[in-house]
């Protein structure tokens, strides 16, 4: 999606390797979020960032995964120890930057490209 | 809790109407979305609905029932571009930043 940049795009790890993927938003957006995407499953909230800190982390699978956000910007996911079932698509996404969604702000998500994981 | 349901998959023929359900039990309501998702890419905004009624965007319209906890998304003279996953979110109404996302309904066209 315009502004949100996701890296690596394809990361591809041993099981018990430790993995980081890495988000790159626009400025001036309201919220940060990671969620994970199993083959033709819906969407698994993970966490959220308003600014640097995190109201919500009741999505996190386990103890293995972290998440932090720097300067309000960038945000990083860590996976510790991945595991196969760890295999999935990680996206970012990002609520309307201020000021471009009008009067009434219904808060639609902006998706990055995303990260593809496979924890062999 | 949460949940949220969809059809798994649909088919349909190029140029007809088709309808993608989506029904929510939710501890709270704070407005429906709907996103399109293309296989192997990021999920798109469709639209938003937050109060009753049909919300009408070109060949997508999207309604709402709240006090039936139901939404639908209809597409009309379908197109093979068309073809896509359709996700169902709902957001939380006691935290405006968190959404439940449904498992998506998978939409074929077909010519």
């Amino acid at each position: 999606g315009a502004g949100v940049s996701q890296s690596p795009s394809n990361k591809v790890t041993e099981k018990g390797k430790d993995v980081e993927l890495r988000c790159d938003p626009i400025s001036g957006h309201t919220a940060l979020y990671w969620y994970r995407q199993s083959l033709g499953q819906g969407l698994e909230f993970l966490i959220y960032f308003q600014g640097n800190s995190a109201p919500d982390k009741s999505g996190l699978p386990s103890d293995r995964f972290s998440a932090e956000r720097t300067g309000g910007s960038v945000s990083t996911l860590t996976i510790q120890r991945t595991q196969q079932e760890d295999s999935a698509v990680y996206l970012c996404a990002l609520t309307s930057p201020t000021g471009l969604a009008g009067a009434f702000s219904y808060n639609e998500q902006f998706f990055g490209p995303g990260t593809r994981l496979t924890v062999l | 809790g949460q949940n949220i349901d969809q059809p798994t998959e649909m088919t349909a023929t190029e140029g007809a109407i088709v309808q993608i359900n989506c029904t929510y039990q939710t501890s709270g309501f704070n407005g429906l979305f709907w996103y399109q998702q293309h296989a192997g890419e990021a999920p798109t905004f469709l639209s938003y609905n937050v109060l009753d009624g049909l919300e009408e965007k070109g060949r997508f319209s999207s309604f709402l029932s709240r006090s039936k906890g139901y939404s639908y998304l209809l597409l009309k003279e379908l197109q093979m571009k068309d073809s896509a996953s359709y996700l169902c979110a709902v957001r939380d109404l006691y935290n405006f930043n968190k959404f439940y996302f449904g498992s998506g309904t998978k939409l074929n066209v077909k010519p």
